[in-house]
């Protein structure tokens, strides 16, 4: 089967920096996604990793390691719209289960002023 | 452009109804995939259409769940019989080619089906 562990909620202030960790099991592997969800709407691509390593856009970075099944997205300067769920994905191997991605629960973020 | 659009966007049915949940992909996008989010759980994935091969349904929970795929284009969703335990918000996103790795989906707005 597959599994995917994120914190279920976190909290940080204004201007901090916050890491979400992911860790995933799955019977395959070809790549991992990070989205963003608002309260009520889509979930919105944020980052892609598929090597070993960091990703970085702007405020958010991304970090893979495929030994350890392991990720995490880091949001620095964080400010108030980032307050949202954010999901881990995992893609399925390539065969029967392309295309397909499996998600974690997602990690509810709260940023107070 | 415009993105991946779904109707309807709230639909509150009774138990033991059918309902249908529609979903127009990006133009051009030949993958298109159905997942429901229920509360307090991570997306679940029900079914996934690329281009004119035949659809992996391996997701879908029962035989009550069906979707069809029009013309390579607007996809259809239904449920048969309603229960109330298929209350959740359906989600459709759509990709380029579903074929490769890195390929980004695109999320509509999803529909929040409540069975009464």
């Amino acid at each position: 089967g597959q599994n995917i562990d994120q914190p279920t909620e976190m909290t940080a202030t204004e201007g901090a920096i916050v890491q979400i960790n992911c860790t995933y099991q799955t019977s395959g592997f070809n790549g991992l996604f990070w989205y963003q969800q608002h309260a009520g709407e889509a979930p919105t691509f944020l980052s892609y990793n598929v090597l070993d390593g960091l990703e970085e856009k702007g405020r958010f970075s991304s970090f893979l390691s495929r030994s350890k099944g392991y990720s995490y997205l880091l949001l620095k300067e964080l400010q108030m719209k980032d307050s949202a769920s954010y999901l881990c994905a995992v893609r399925g191997d390539r065969g029967s289960t392309l295309g397909r991605l499996y998600f974690g629960r997602g990690t509810q973020l709260t940023v107070w002023p | 452009g415009a993105g991946v659009s779904q109707s309807p966007s709230n639909k509150v049915t009774e138990k033991g109804k059918d309902v249908e949940l529609r979903c127009d992909p990006i133009s051009g996008h030949t993958a298109l995939y159905w997942y429901r989010q229920s509360l307090g759980q991570g997306l679940e994935f029900l079914i996934y259409f690329q281009g004119n091969s035949a659809p992996d349904k391996s997701g879908l929970p029962s035989d009550r769940f069906s979707a069809e795929r029009t013309g390579g284009s607007v996809s259809t969703l239904t449920i048969q019989r309603t229960q109330q335990e298929d209350s959740a918000v359906y989600l459709c996103a759509s990709s380029l080619s579903g074929g490769e790795s890195g390929e980004t989906q695109y999320f509509g707005p999803g529909t929040r089906l409540l069975v009464l």
